[in-house]
């Protein structure tokens, strides 16, 4: 089975705080992704990652970076929180040409 | 525009019943399409993949996919309590290369009545 990490199911940090969110597969997949998920707005597209050290922009990049280093890790950077960056954080990864995307459990982020 | 829309619902279906929940999608080019199960506080669980048109069954679970339309829907048979959730259309939308995130779907929250 494809196990999809994540480092906090709960955090919560300050206004202008750096918050680092970790990401890790043991799939050996290629692609990662973020997302962040909000009520009414769904799941949206953060930034994703098809290789070390490879990025790409998602619908929704502005306030946040991206780090992957090595291939099984993918981490999320709010440089300086916000708090409309209070969300649902999900990762995911798949290997493949079909794009089936599998979940980690999530971190719901609270900016105070 | 990258659009996915489903009807948020709720849908009350009986125990029993079969549940039918609908999906379009804007991007006449897409390729790849996918339901995801999600429970209250959870991430999203995949359920069902679907690339062709036509039907694709596995258990309870049948996708159907009408490109022509940009139509794909999901039905549950025999639907069970634990299939209470909110169920979310997925589209892969190619824009050109690399591998892009999923488009979704707001959601469509099911509710299956003992």
């Amino acid at each position: 089975d494809v196990k999809v990490t994540q480092s906090s199911r709960y955090l919560v940090k300050r206004t202008g705080e750096k918050v680092f969110l970790e990401c890790v597969q043991d799939m050996d997949h290629e692609n990662m992704f973020w997302y962040r998920q909000d009520p009414g707005l769904g799941l949206r597209l953060i930034y994703f990652s098809y290789d070390v050290k490879m990025k790409e922009k998602g619908d929704i990049p502005e306030g946040y970076s991206v780090s992957r280093e090595k291939k099984e890790r993918f981490s999320l950077i709010l440089e300086s929180a916000s708090t409309n960056q209070t969300s649902m954080y999900l990762c995911a990864s798949h290997s493949g040409s079909y794009n089936e995307q599998f979940f980690g459990p999530g971190t719901r982020l609270t900016v105070l | 525009q990258k659009e996915v829309e489903q009807n948020s619902g709720p849908l009350s279906v009986p125990e029993g019943a079969i549940a039918s929940l609908n999906c379009t999608y804007s991007d006449r080019v897409s390729q790849s399409f996918f339901w995801y199960r999600q429970y209250s506080g959870k991430s999203p669980e995949l359920i069902m993949s679907i690339y062709s048109n036509g039907d694709k069954e596995d258990g309870r679970f049948t996708a159907q996919l009408n490109k022509a339309s940009q139509y794909v829907s999901l039905l549950i048979r025999d639907s069970q309590p634990s299939d209470s959730a909110t169920y979310l259309c997925a589209v892969n939308m190619f824009s050109g290369g690399g591998a892009d995130g999923l488009t979704f779907g707001k959601g469509t929250h099911l509710i299956i009545q003992p």
